[in-house]
């Protein structure tokens, strides 16, 4: 089983429709999570930390469940500038920092 | 405030070389972490550098060196260059190792192998 798993994509959406994003882990240890963005060629960039409480952040909300080992990100009123891989990421710490990153989640938002 | 900087932006090699990639961390940052991702994967880990020593390694061959130096940048190397070593090769940089704040990718080497 691969450390962290996401929805196969690609997911295409029209302007302005609501698209959840979800995402397992198997490290029950783990402590903290990320969701970055990656658009085509170019390097990844943060989007929004995972917190247990879930946390908002404009259109963008993110949610954790401990229980279930699971990652949700949603995005509401969706711009054809969301377009991007999306990467689900476990941050692994304790003397040292490491990123494990899902395969990615495509969305294309079309008009 | 200087982002995360490697070269060469783009390379080109041929089976059996030897590649030298450079990394410099954003400022203040003084941890850096290299990652592979292949086409349609997600970044894989490589390994990790602080204080100049290798902390963390990810399931790469012995193939795969780094090394940091006094001002914190790093260079990773790989050796007997294999067809699959093609891939876009991203530096990460943070500040510490027991640290929950992000990590912060460079634009990347994307790195040919003929």
């Amino acid at each position: 089983r691969k450390e962290v798993e996401q929805d196969p994509g690609p997911f295409n959406v029209p302007e302005g429709a609501t698209v959840a994003f979800n995402c397992t882990y198997s490290n029950s240890a783990s402590q903290s999570f990320f969701w970055y963005r990656q658009d085509c060629r170019k390097e990844p960039k943060l989007l929004m930390s995972v917190y247990s409480s879930g946390n908002e952040d404009g259109r963008f909300t993110a949610q954790l469940n401990r229980a279930s080992q699971y990652i949700s990100l949603l995005i509401r009123d969706s711009k054809l500038s969301d377009s991007a891989t999306y990467l689900c990421v476990n941050h692994l710490s304790g003397g040292y920092n490491k990123l494990i990153f899902g395969a990615g989640t495509r969305l294309a938002v079309h008009p | 405030d200087a982002g995360v900087t490697q070269s060469p932006t783009h390379l080109i090699k041929t089976r059996g070389q030897q590649v030298t990639l450079r990394c410099s961390p954003k400022s203040g940052h003084d941890t850096v972490s290299w990652y592979q991702q292949a086409l349609g994967q997600g970044p894989q880990f490589i390994f990790q550098y602080y204080e100049e020593e290798e902390r963390q390694r990810g399931n790469f061959p012995d193939r795969f060196s780094g090394h940091q130096f006094p001002n914190y940048s790093s260079e990773l190397n790989v050796n007997a260059l294999l067809l699959g070593d093609s891939a876009l090769y991203l530096c990460a940089s943070s500040l510490g190792l027991n640290s929950n704040q992000p990590q912060h990718f460079g634009d990347g080497t994307r790195l040919s192998i003929l």
